[in-house]
Order: structure tokens, then C-alpha cells, then sequence
């Protein structure tokens, strides 16, 4: 059974700072992973989609790469604002399995100012 | 934009109340999704239709079942709600490839009493 596991579960950063968010996942045979942000009390909302024959994905300040010899992907975020302040999922897809996706728990990110 | 619509958001129920919550999704996407979220155990996935009239259990069906009588609106319904139950529900909309993204909706956060 896959099982997807986010390292930290918190985390709170000064603004301006570059930083890594981590995901691990324990079954390599994914069809895609991704990453969504979730702020409080509200939906889940898509930020990079990394498909399993790719290596990584680029969008504004955000990096996700994704090795799945070793079951891992990074989020990389530069240069952190007050407004990056959200919880961070990722989720795979098996392959196979090709409607279900698996979540980690998240990790709850705080920019300060 | 897709657009994945709950239209209710917060909702109190009684235990042994029959519960409705709906789901509208705008994009003609061929899957649709219903989770819940919990602090420690992250999304789980109740129920999930590839088509109309076609629905799959997912990880934790049980108590719950679903309604899909036009593509795009796919209804999650508590025959008998229970306590247990309180929780944020998230719908979510799919149109199907490694390469597209899944959207969400905004939430409906039930409490159940």
C-alpha cells in the first residue's frame, strides 16, 4: 500500500528565505505527483504536477523535482513572502490505480515578517 | 478556470440526520471525488465516479454513499449521521491523463451533535 510522509510538519521561516519542503513516498510506480497548497478552513488548490516521466516542474518562485528511483520529490520555494503562509500537500498517483490519489499529512509552513 | 462548486459550506446536523452534500463541477471532467480531511490523517478518499451512474468505494466508504445522476454534479449522502462524521469534506473534479491537474472545491465543513 503506498503511503506518502511530509518532513517537517511545520515549519516557520523568516521572509526572504529560500527553503525545501519534503516528500517521500514508499511505492516508485506512480503515474504522477503533485503539490497543493491549503490555506485555512479552505480547499485544496494545485501548484505543480510532475508527471512520473519527468524530473521536475517550474512555476513563478516554485520548484518541484521528483526522483522516484528513491521515492522522493522537493518543493523548493525562493525567496519566501508572508503570503507563501499555508499548509503544503503532496499526493501521488499509483500507477494502476490511475483515479486514486495518495496524500501525505502536510507540512504547515509560517513566513514571518 | 475550472470551477468545482460546494454549495454549502458549513452545516450542523443532528445524529440520525440524513445529510446531503452537493458538488457542481463546470469543466465536463469525467471523474469526480469525495474526501474528508481530519488533523493527523490527512485527505481520505470515500467515494469516487468515473462516469454517470458509476461510482468506486474508496478508502473509507463506509456510512456514506453517493449520488451521481448527471457528469456534473456528484452528491456524497450520510444515510444516518453520526458524530463521527464531523469533518471538512472536499469534492474534487479530474478530466482523466497523467498530465492534468485535479481541482477542488472549497470545503464543506459539517458537525455533526
Amino acid at each position: 500500500k503506498q503511503e506518502v510522509t511530509q518532513i517537517p510538519a511545520a515549519l516557520s521561516v523568516p521572509e526572504g528565505e529560500n527553503l525545501v519542503l519534503n516528500c517521500s513516498f514508499t511505492d516508485s510506480a506512480i503515474y504522477n505527483l503533485q503539490w497543493f497548497r491549503q490555506d485555512p478552513g479552505k480547499g485544496l488548490t494545485s501548484l505543480l504536477l510532475i508527471q512520473s516521466s519527468q524530473r521536475e516542474q517550474t512555476s513563478g518562485r516554485l520548484n518541484a523535482s521528483l526522483d522516484k528511483s528513491s521515492g522522493r520529490s522537493t518543493l523548493y520555494i525562493a525567496a519566501s513572502q508572508p503570503g507563501d503562509s499555508a499548509t503544503y500537500l503532496c499526493a501521488v498517483r499509483p500507477a494502476g490505480t490511475a483515479s486514486k490519489l495518495t496524500f501525505g499529512t502536510g507540512t504547515r509552513l509560517q513566513v514571518t515578517l | 478556470d475550472v470551477k468545482v462548486t460546494q454549495s454549502s459550506r458549513y452545516l450542523v446536523k443532528r445524529t440520525g440526520e440524513k445529510v446531503f452534500l452537493e458538488c457542481v463541477q463546470d469543466m465536463d471532467h469525467e471523474n469526480m471525488f469525495w474526501y474528508r480531511q481530519d488533523p493527523g490523517l490527512g485527505l481520505r478518499l470515500i467515494y469516487f465516479s468515473y462516469d454517470v451512474k458509476m461510482k468506486e468505494k474508496g478508502d473509507i466508504p463506509e456510512g456514506y454513499s453517493v449520488s451521481r445522476e448527471k457528469k456534473e454534479r456528484f452528491s456524497l449522502i450520510l444515510e444516518s449521521a453520526s458524530t463521527n462524521q464531523t469533518s471538512m469534506y472536499l469534492c474534487a473534479s479530474w478530466a482523466g491523463g497523467s498530465g492534468n491537474t485535479i481541482y477542488f472545491g472549497e470545503g464543506s465543513w459539517l458537525t455533526v451533535v
